[in-house]
């Protein structure tokens, strides 16, 4: 069975710019949640999507949002990109998301870089 | 709120002898509590995970690690490192239940495995 996909691997932009990145989660899950890993530190958790409705956000700014679409896969939109943004950018996806009890799924990331 | 510690950013074994990762957690919740390991360039992988049923855990690889809610600890541990067992390890908490899943991560414990 395919695991989590994302796409694509590496992405340069500059400073200013736009950046979307893209996620397809385990056949049969329909939660998506977003994580942003800088270097050297832990994921820390951006977004949670069930049934394409935003069910969780974390601290981040509104220049960061997101959508699932009904096939319940997922993008992750970064506009204004700024130097600090440049990090390991994780989707997870699980059956349902809402218990702790249910494992979340990563993929490889992407890894942007911001010039 | 939820918080992880873990106690060591960097821990050494040689090959054959046995790992101890530290792990603290502060919860107002019941928690679930998971180790993830991330290899390098690799996204992450599930290790093991607690969620209020048997307090010692055993999961892949040989790893298992115990619940002790008077210590608030989850330390993860294995008899014999292996040379592959070299990586980023991962301390996680979330709330067991709630309206969604918010992975909180420690700030990791890099293991280094010599012959």
């Amino acid at each position: 069975d395919a695991g989590v996909t994302q796409s694509p691997t590496h992405l340069i932009k500059t400073r200013g710019q736009h950046v979307t990145l893209r996620c397809s989660p385990i056949s049969g899950h329909k939660s998506v949640s977003w994580y942003q890993q800088v270097l050297g530190q832990g994921p820390q958790f951006i977004f949670q999507y069930y049934e394409k409705e935003e069910r969780g956000r974390g601290n981040f700014p509104d220049r960061f949002s997101a959508r699932q679409f009904p096939n319940y896969s997922s993008e992750l939109n970064v506009n204004a990109l700024l130097l600090g943004d440049s990090a390991l950018y994780l989707c997870a996806s699980s059956l349902r998301g809402g218990t702790g009890q249910e494992t979340q799924y990563f993929g490889p990331g992407t890894r942007l870089l911001v010039l | 709120a939820q918080s992880v510690t873990q106690l060591d950013s960097h821990v050494s074994v040689s090959e054959g002898t046995p790992v101890l990762l530290r792990c603290n957690y502060s919860s107002s919740y019941s928690p679930s509590l998971f180790w993830y390991v991330q290899h390098p360039n690799k996204g992450l992988q599930l290790l093991l995970k607690y969620t209020s049923a048997a307090t010692l855990v055993k999961g892949i690889n040989g790893f298992e690690a115990e619940f002790k809610k008077s210590e608030t600890s989850f330390h993860l541990t294995k008899p014999s490192a292996h040379m592959s067992d070299a990586a980023e390890y991962f301390c996680v908490v979330t709330p067991i239940s709630g309206g969604y899943n918010k992975l909180i991560f420690g700030a990791g414990t890099r293991l280094a495995v010599h012959p």
